[in-house]
C-alpha cells in the first residue's frame, strides 16, 4: 500500500544553519508532493510542493528537491532561524488519488 | 483573515456523548477535507466532499461518524457515542479543485479530549 515515511524523527541545528529533512515515499505512481509545517498546537502550514516532473523547486528560504529514482524527498531550509522549529511532514497526493498520505514527521529544533 | 476556520478549537466530552465540530473552509474553495491527527503521527485522512457531494470515506470512518456538506460550504463531523479513542486532533483542509495546483490548506484543528 502507499506510504510516506521519514528518515530521522528529529533533527537538530544551530540557528543560521542549513537543515535538511528527509522522506522517502513508496508509491511510484505518485505525482504531487508537498512540506507542510506544523507548530505546537496549530494546524499544518504549507511550505513548498512540487509535481513529479520536477527534481527541484524554490522558494523564500526553502527547496525541495525530488529523486523520482530513488523515491526520495527533501527539504532544505536555508540560514535556519528560531521560527523554523516546528515538526515538518511530507505527504503525498497518489495518481489519482484525492487525499493526501502523511508521513510521521521531523521535529526541527534549534539551537542558539 | 480568509483561511479555513474550525470551531471549537477544543472540546472535552464524556465517553459516550455526542460532539459536533463545523469547518468553514477558504471562500470558493470547491474542496473540503477532514483529516484525524492522533499524537506524535500525521493526520489520516477521513474523507472530503466536492461541493455538497461526499465522495470518499476512509475506512477509519465508523459508523459513529457522519460529515455533512449540506451547501457546498461549511462542513460539520459528527461523533456519536464517543470513545477514548477518539481523542485526537480533527483537521479541516480546503482547496479549489480545476486550477492546477493541489494544495490543501489546513485549519488549526479541533481537539477532541474523550474521558
Amino acid at each position: 500500500g502507499e506510504s510516506v515515511g521519514l528518515h530521522l524523527p528529529t533533527l537538530s541545528v544551530q540557528e543560521g544553519d542549513n537543515s535538511i529533512i528527509n522522506c522517502a515515499y513508496s508509491n511510484s505512481a505518485s505525482d504531487y508532493f508537498i512540506w507542510y509545517k506544523q507548530e505546537s498546537g496549530k494546524g499544518p502550514q504549507f511550505i513548498i510542493d512540487i509535481r513529479s516532473n520536477m527534481d527541484k523547486r524554490q522558494g523564500q528560504r526553502v527547496t525541495v528537491l525530488l529523486n523520482k529514482t530513488v523515491k526520495h524527498l527533501s527539504l532544505q531550509i536555508a540560514a535556519t532561524q528560531p521560527g523554523d522549529s516546528a515538526v515538518y511532514f511530507c505527504a503525498e497526493n497518489g495518481q489519482g488519488a484525492q487525499k493526501l498520505v502523511f508521513g510521521q514527521g521531523t521535529r526541527l529544533t534549534i539551537n542558539p | 483573515d480568509t483561511g479555513v476556520s474550525q470551531n471549537p478549537r477544543h472540546k472535552i466530552t464524556k465517553r459516550g456523548q455526542n460532539v459536533t465540530f463545523r469547518c468553514d473552509p477558504i471562500s470558493e474553495h470547491n474542496r473540503l477535507y477532514w483529516y484525524r491527527q492522533t499524537l506524535g503521527q500525521g493526520p489520516e485522512f477521513l474523507t472530503y466532499f466536492q461541493n455538497e457531494a461526499q465522495l470518499e470515506k476512509s475506512r477509519l470512518l465508523s459508523d459513529r461518524f457522519s460529515a455533512e456538506r449540506p451547501k457546498g460550504s461549511f462542513s460539520t463531523l459528527e461523533i456519536q457515542r464517543t470513545e477514548q479513542g477518539d481523542s485526537a486532533m480533527y483537521l479541516c483542509a480546503s482547496r479549489f479543485f480545476g486550477l492546477d495546483t493541489d494544495t490543501q490548506y489546513f485549519g488549526p484543528g479541533t481537539r477532541l479530549t474523550v474521558l
